[in-house]
């Protein structure tokens, strides 16, 4: 399974752009890269979805080099209920481990 | 769709009860996924199903616990006895494999307390 690499924490203020970048070099040819959103109290929710170049959905963007050994996953005008822990996942979708995630704290 | 329902939402038992959590994957989803989360441990994958069939429980701690799937729409984690270490949020997921796009489904969660 590949492992994940992503900064403990991140502070940002409301209506800034916020990227989060996770390193996965041992991704496999198979492996999709998933990010999830997880606030207190609540199970964690499915973001966005990935395999290379650029996926960009209502709620964020994702983007992955031609090398996929990282993926950022980008924010756009973070509002204070944004603060939540934001995981990155690599797999097949079979067998789905969760690392630390980052935790994002946006202030007013 | 109700999304993956669980319950109960909050249990507290004493240490050396049997504990029976309980999850409804939504219909049609072919994978349910059973995690445990805790300040000190994060998310950690106890066992996965596919098609009802237990495909990896290495994540599971011990022999005190085990899961089930009988049918396509209910599955059972239980704890037998149980301790205080085993306090913790359990969830339950499901997805459809084979169709990428949308990931898991978590449910709300069980709060379980062992005192």
């Amino acid at each position: 399974l590949a492992k994940t690499t992503q900064p403990i924490s991140m502070d940002s203020y409301e209506g800034q752009e916020v990227n989060i970048t996770c390193s996965h070099n041992n991704i496999a040819t198979n492996d999709y890269i998933t990010w999830y959103q997880q606030f207190p109290s609540q199970g964690p929710r499915f973001i966005i979805q990935g395999y290379k170049t650029k996926v960009t959905n209502e709620v964020a963007s994702l983007f992955i080099p031609a090398d996929r050994k990282s993926s950022t996953l980008s924010l756009p005008r973070v509002s204070l209920s944004d603060t939540a822990v934001y995981y990155c996942l690599v797999g097949d979708n079979n067998d789905m481990r969760f690392g630390a995630g980052t935790r994002l704290t946006v202030k007013p | 769709d109700a999304g993956v329902i669980q319950s109960p939402r909050h249990e507290v038992t004493e240490m050396g009860q049997e504990v029976t959590l309980r999850c409804k994957p939504i219909s049609g989803h072919n994978s349910l996924f059973w995690y445990r989360q805790t300040m000190m441990r994060g998310l950690e994958l106890l066992i996965y199903f596919n098609n009802n069939v237990p495909i990896d429980d290495s994540g599971m701690p011990e022999d005190r616990f085990s899961a089930k799937m009988p049918n396509a729409s209910f599955s059972t984690l239980k704890i037998q006895p149980s301790e205080p270490r085993d306090s913790a949020v359990y969830f339950c997921a499901s997805s459809l494999v084979g169709v990428r796009q949308w990931g898991y489904t978590f449910g709300s969660g069980t709060r379980l307390t062992v005192v």
